[in-house]
């Protein structure tokens, strides 16, 4: 089945530190690849998105590029802060076959920043 | 705005207690989904509902119920919860077809069962 590996946590740096959080993934047919943030004592909200190989997706100086020939999907920070400390999921989303629009997730990575 | 409403945000029981987490949607998506979050676990899914009157198992369905009587509501039922439902619970939507803008999530359920 389809399947979310990500790297084991936790995660500790320092501010203004590089991040990085690998993310591999086993699907059949087209996924779309997520990275999911959930800070402390809330919900998830989407961080960002590729929808195809070589998209890369950005948000709040987040990156990570969808990488097909090794199904890959790495979140990239290069100057983290105290703020991005938070829970980071990826997650795929298959548009066909037996997991027909099921979002599924990897273990999650606990990221924490200090100062 | 757009949201995914849960209901209640945090639930103390006991052992053998029938309770439902009520969710709620407001996007007019036929979709709906609920996970449970448990740490080491990532989120997984407990049940779906492609429509109205049509939900089908996820990946942890055991001593749950769903159902889907209209399309803005999705609730949860434990009939009988035990210690192992303990969880974070989150409710989901996506637009039909709208794979590549991934699920709206609420904002959680922190269920102890005791």
């Amino acid at each position: 089945g389809d399947s979310v590996t990500q790297m084991e946590g936790p995660v500790t740096l320092s501010e203004e530190a590089c991040l990085t959080i690998n993310c591999t993934y086993t699907a059949t047919g087209y996924p779309s690849l997520f990275w999911y943030v959930q800070y402390p004592g809330e919900g998830l909200q989407l961080l960002l998105k590729a929808t195809k190989a070589d998209d890369k997706g950005s948000n709040k100086g987040f990156e990570a590029t969808y990488r097909k020939e090794t199904t890959s999907f790495h979140l990239e920070k290069g100057s983290v802060q105290v703020s991005d400390s938070a829970v980071y999921f990826c997650a795929v989303l298959i548009a066909g076959g037996t997991s027909y629009g099921k979002l599924t997730f990897g273990q999650g990575t606990i990221l924490t920043v200090h100062p | 705005e757009a949201q995914v409403t849960q209901n209640p945000r945090y639930l103390i029981t006991v052992t053998g207690k029938k309770l439902t987490v009520t969710c709620s949607q407001n996007m007019n998506h036929e979709y709906m989904s609920w996970y449970r979050q448990d740490p080491g676990l990532g989120l997984r899914q407990i049940y779906y509902s492609m429509n109205v009157e049509v939900t089908d198992k996820g990946d942890v369905p055991e001593g749950y119920k769903v159902s889907r009587k209209e399309k803005r509501n999705f609730p949860l039922i434990l009939e009988s919860p035990s210690p192992n439902q303990t969880s974070l619970y989150f409710c989901a939507t996506r637009g039909q077809g709208a794979f590549g803008y991934g699920y709206t999530f609420g904002s959680g359920t922190r269920l102890t069962v005791v």
